[in-house]
Formats: structure tokens, C-alpha cells, sequence
């Protein structure tokens, strides 16, 4: 089951603009992680916020975290052609305690230089 | 400080054919997961290992995939017999310990089922 759903599914934007893109989840979570994927390569973790906190910054990257909308955004400031890749959001759930992590199908962003 | 590691980058088998994916997760990280990310889709977890112990394999297609992590180190996914559905890319990722921790992920194996 995939809990967390990005929106858009895909984003083009020009270098230098500001990309935004959203995930909502259905259940209560301890934490939300963002990932970027590059065209056939792996998973890179981008950055963590939990339940407790609002937002979070990492260099050019602003996560928002809404636990009564079920929902947080990725902001990217500032795009470069180097930022185009596919973006996740994973969340936990915890049936009996165990942590499972769970994917959404991602945004898929395309910054032209 | 070296990546998780994974064998073969690419598999072509033919359906019906097994097929066994090798993995071996960064030092001291205990915990380790398998996923099957289908074109255009998020990945899918189909099981977690901490230590050598399973912590959850409910996504796990048990009639035809199954894993170990015998010694609580490195871990093989093995898919016998494949099916045309089974084409996707099998990342593996590991992390410290299991409970909301970052993960870190292998370059994962394109397998392709004709």
C-alpha cells in the first residue's frame, strides 16, 4: 500500500525558479522523510521532519509538515538543472509496533537551464 | 565510508527462469530492506530485516520471492520462478537501526523478464 501521494506528478519549471511540490498521507506518523531520485540511480535522503515539528530547512530545501491536514510540502529554492530527478516522500506507519516504511509515486521535476 | 552495495546492476532472464540479487549494506547498520520500485512508481517495501531476523515481509510474494540475511550482514533476494510483473528495479537499503531512520540506498538491480 503506498500511504504518501505527491502532487504534481510531474513539474517543469526554469532554472532559478522556485519549485514546490506536495505529499498527503492518510494515517498518523512519527516522522516524514523526503528522497530524490536521479534517473536510474538509487534513493538519496534529502531530509527528515517529525510529527512534532512545523518546518524544517536544509540549504535550499523548506519542508512543512501539517499533521492536522495530513499533508507537508518540499520547497526548492532557487532551482538548477541539477535539482531535476524524481522526489518522495516516505512516512512510517506502525502496525503492531513494527516501523514500515511507505512510498508515494513521487513528483517527477524538470529544471531547464 | 563505503555505499550499500549492490550485484548485478542489470538481470535479463527469461519468465519461468530464477533469479538472485546479491546486497551488502553499509558497516554497523543493522537494519535492511529490500524494495521493488516498478516503472514510474514509488518503492515498494517487501521486507525489512533487523539483524538476520525478518521484522516484516507482508509484502513479500512468498510463493516465489524469498530473502535471508543469514549472517546479519549482507542479504540475497531470490525470485524463483519469475514472471513478465517481476520487471522492475530491487533496491536495497539499509540503516542504522530500524524506528524512523534515514535510509541509505544502492544503486539497485534492473531486472528485465521477457
Amino acid at each position: 500500500s503506498q500511504q504518501g501521494e505527491e502532487d504534481p506528478q510531474a513539474l517543469s519549471i526554469q532554472e532559478g525558479e522556485n519549485a514546490t511540490m506536495n505529499c498527503s498521507y492518510k494515517t498518523s506518523i512519527n516522522n516524514l522523510q523526503w528522497y530524490r531520485q536521479n534517473s536510474g540511480r538509487g534513493l538519496v535522503h534529502l531530509i527528515l521532519i517529525r510529527s512534532n515539528e512545523r518546518e524544517k530547512h536544509s540549504g535550499r530545501l523548506r519542508v512543512t509538515l501539517d499533521t492536522s491536514k495530513k499533508s507537508s510540502s518540499l520547497l526548492i529554492t532557487a532551482s538548477r538543472a541539477a535539482d531535476t530527478a524524481s522526489y518522495f516522500c516516505a512516512t512510517d506507519e506502525e502496525p503492531g509496533g513494527s516501523y514500515i516504511p511507505t512510498f508515494g509515486r513521487g513528483t517527477s521535476l524538470i529544471v531547464h537551464p | 565510508e563505503a555505499g550499500v552495495a549492490q550485484s548485478p546492476r542489470y538481470k535479463i532472464i527469461e519468465k519461468r527462469q530464477s533469479v538472485a540479487f546479491w546486497c551488502n549494506p553499509i558497516s554497523g547498520h543493522a537494519t535492511l530492506y529490500w524494495y521493488q520500485q516498478i516503472l514510474g512508481q514509488g518503492p515498494k517495501l517487501l521486507i525489512q530485516f533487523q539483524n538476520n531476523g525478518v521484522v516484516d515481509d507482508s509484502q513479500l510474494p512468498k510463493d516465489r520471492f524469498s530473502a535471508e540475511r543469514l549472517k546479519g550482514v549482507d542479504s540475497t533476494l531470490k525470485i524463483q520462478p519469475a514472471k513478465l510483473e517481476d520487471s522492475a528495479v530491487y533496491l536495497c537499503a539499509s540503516s542504522l537501526f530500524a524506528g524512523q531512520e534515514t535510509q541509505y540506498f544502492g544503486p539497485g538491480t534492473r531486472l528485465l523478464v521477457l
